[in-house]
């Protein structure tokens, strides 16, 4: 079947400007995952969802960075005022149930650059 | 705290060599789950394994084996007569039953299996 997919794979803006990433999950799964990974780094947890409310925000680093899974499914990360610290690849993940027991599938990524 | 430690940060081998990946974690939790993931080139999370607190067999699939010791807080990877295939960041994850089910990754091992 279908795994989790990322729109776009590339995006480039300049800092200051908004931008949004989506995330499509792995049809079924009730949990979603946000991750960012920096150049040489190992992926760092930004938030979690279990259906449409996000139960754990505590690793989104500011209030410019927000996320929202309206309907349960597919969910739109979105950063104000980007930064060029922002740049890094963004990573989803979902799992069938939140659960430490159920692995993570994780899609291929969006890198954003902030020039 | 949570934490994940892979101190290879890279390591070289020439095909057919045997290669193992250390993983080290700190948890307070009485149950929680380790994970291997491999991250090809082409960037996205493989699942590899997943273990729980409470198993300490250790596990074989094909050339891959890993080696859990609750007693050293290591979950250690082999990959037997490495190929060129295995090619890859590798990264150790650790999930704590309780809380929201997020990984904490390590750094990643990047291993380059030379022809």
């Amino acid at each position: 079947g279908a795994g989790v997919s990322q729109t776009p794979s590339n995006k480039v803006t300049e800092k200051g400007k908004y931008v949004e990433l989506r995330c499509d999950p792995i049809s079924g799964h009730t949990a979603l995952y946000w991750y960012r990974q920096s150049l040489g780094q190992g992926p760092e947890f930004l938030i979690y969802f279990q259906g449409t409310g996000a139960a754990d925000d505590s690793g989104l680093p500011n209030d410019r960075f927000f996320a929202v899974r309206p309907e349960g499914s597919v969910s739109t990360l979105k950063i104000q005022r980007t930064e060029r610290g922002d740049s890094a690849v963004y990573l989803c993940a979902s799992s069938a149930s939140g659960s430490s027991y159920n692995e993570q599938f994780f899609g291929p990524g969006t890198r954003l650059t902030v020039l | 705290a949570q934490k994940v430690t892979q101190a290879q940060t890279e390591i070289s081998v020439v095909e057919k060599e045997d290669v193992t990946l250390d993983c080290v974690y700190e948890t307070r939790d009485t149950t929680y789950y380790l994970f291997w993931y491999k991250q090809p080139p082409s960037g996205e999370l493989v699942f590899l394994i997943r273990r729980n607190s409470f198993d300490e067999q250790n596990e074989i699939s094909g050339r891959y084996s890993w080696n859990f010791q609750k007693s050293t807080s290591s979950f250690n990877f082999t990959i037997t007569a490495s190929q060129v295939v295995d090619s890859a960041v590798y990264f150790c994850a650790l999930s704590e039953e309780e809380g929201t089910y997020k990984y904490i990754f390590g750094t990643g091992t990047r291993l380059k299996v030379l022809a």
